[in-house]
């Protein structure tokens, strides 16, 4: 078991583009969580999902932000027509049923 | 709502000293506390937590907390700090049942450490 894995770790790009970033939880971890860091902050809540479920969301996460979890095994999350005031770290975790909750290395955006 | 204040943005120590860092919570019912250490570009690596049972939390690295429901305090300590101690330390509330898991976190404090 090698960990909450993200992809990519770094990812720079254009104001108005679209950008996807991946998490691969600890197998068989049925819940999964997004957040958000800006610079100097804590991590802030986006969504989180049980399983394929999504079954919070943020008000941070506006229209232009999506979340996927097919089959209940990794994670994506969509970023379209991307803003400077996107850059940030954005943070996986999954937690298993006893209450074990692990974070990801995290994706740091850049938007220019 | 729930709410987390880490008193003190950075922290300075000698190596050697205490490393004291203090954490208020506000939350309408129980909360499970915690925290996290996070090195530069680098994730979050739980240091401890409290849930329920004893009041004094020991983690790792030497890492302890103490859960003072009349204060809503979490404030975390170590008797004495290590250069590889520097790093930017969260404090975190979550409801327990099946919000478990939804973090707030605090401003996170950076700790320093000086030979």
């Amino acid at each position: 078991d090698t960990g909450v894995s993200q992809d990519p770790r770094h990812k720079i790009t254009k104001r108005g583009q679209n950008v996807t970033f991946r998490c691969d939880p600890i197998s068989e971890h049925n819940r999964l969580y997004w957040y958000r860091q800006t610079l100097g902050q804590g991590p802030e809540f986006l969504t989180y999902f049980q399983n394929e479920a999504q079954l919070e969301k943020s008000r941070l996460l506006s229209d232009r932000f999506s979340a996927e979890r097919p089959k209940g095994s990794f994670s994506t999350l969509e970023i379209q027509r991307t803003e400077q005031g996107d850059s940030a770290m954005y943070l996986c975790a999954s937690r298993d049923v006893y209450n074990e909750q692990f974070f990801g290395p995290g994706t740091r955006l850049t938007v220019l | 709502a729930q709410s987390v204040t880490q008193l003190g943005s950075h922290v300075s120590v000698s190596e050697g000293a205490l490393v004291l860092l203090r954490c208020n919570y506000s939350s309408s019912v129980p909360p499970y506390l915690f925290w996290y250490v996070q090195y530069p570009n680098q994730g979050l690596q739980l240091l401890l937590k409290y849930t329920t049972g004893a009041t004094l939390v020991k983690g790792i690295n030497g890492f302890e907390a103490e859960f003072k429901k009349s204060e809503t305090s979490f404030h975390l300590t170590k008797p004495s700090a290590h250069m590889s101690d520097a790093a930017e330390y969260f404090c975190a509330v979550s409801d327990q049942g099946d919000s478990w898991g939804k973090f707030q976190f605090g401003a996170g404090t950076q700790v320093v450490v000086t030979p």
